[in-house]
């Protein structure tokens, strides 16, 4: 257990309304992901930070921000959900050791 | 530049044969790679992982996986099968030389393993 906690673990929401998704994690880990889970297209990565305050975009970042105000605290906020966003969405924090990465329990996030 | 192709997207074994799961991988530096299993409604567990040490990388559950340079493969294996394997496996590779925070994961798509009692 990477001590990686994520909320909420379901959501409905309707399309064109804001969506906020948080990982919450406890072990003090600098680097956090936030990937979404597609069938047919593995896990691609939505954005990721490397420190408070500290962002960048990913493979798949386009409609999605981030925010990272506290190391334990990593925030995924579609601003005006499509129905293409409708996925499961993994956080990860990635041990001080080579490229690995652990991983949360998921968000499955439908937008009708 | 990296990327993974998982050669198989269904593999369907019996309960005590042995499993292979077929991963390629591209990559421009030297790569970490890893396994990782994702049982149904679950997150992603690690399996094994490769970050140039011995070739012949031990994972949990009895899985095994070898990484071979000069057929840019990382193959998982698993002498015999049992029922409580059957779920998505996932190769994914970490191109540590590209700079930046992400350290480039790259996942494949998946293999999804069943198993026929």
């Amino acid at each position: 257990d990477a001590g990686i906690t994520q909320s909420p673990r379901h959501k409905v929401t309707e399309t064109g309304t804001p969506v906020t998704l948080r990982c919450h994690q406890t072990e003090n880990h600098r680097y956090m992901y936030w990937y979404r889970q597609d069938p047919g297209h593995g896990l691609r990565l939505i954005h990721y930070s490397y420190g408070v305050k500290d962002t960048d975009k990913g493979e798949v970042s386009d409609g999605y921000s981030v925010s990272r105000s506290k190391t334990e605290d990593f925030l995924l906020t579609l601003e005006s959900a499509t129905s293409s966003q409708t996925s499961v969405y993994f956080c990860a924090i990635r041990d001080r050791d080579l490229g690995e990465q652990y991983f949360g329990p998921g968000t499955r996030l439908t937008v009708t | 530049a990296q990327s993974v192709t998982q050669l198989d997207s269904h593999v369907s074994v019996s309960e005590g044969t042995p499993v292979l799961l077929r991963c390629n991988y591209s990559s421009s530096y030297s790569p970490s790679l890893f396994w990782y299993v994702q049982h149904p409604n679950k997150g992603l567990q690690l399996l094994l992982k490769y970050t140039s040490a011995a070739t012949l990388v031990k994972g949990i559950n009895g899985f095994e996986a070898e990484f071979k340079k000069s057929e840019t493969s990382f193959h998982l294996t698993k002498p015999s099968a049992h029922m409580s394997d059957a779920a998505e496996y996932f190769c994914v590779v970490s191109d540590r030389g590209s700079g930046g925070g992400a350290d480039g994961l790259t996942f494949g798509k998946g293999t999804h393993l069943i198993i026929q009692p």
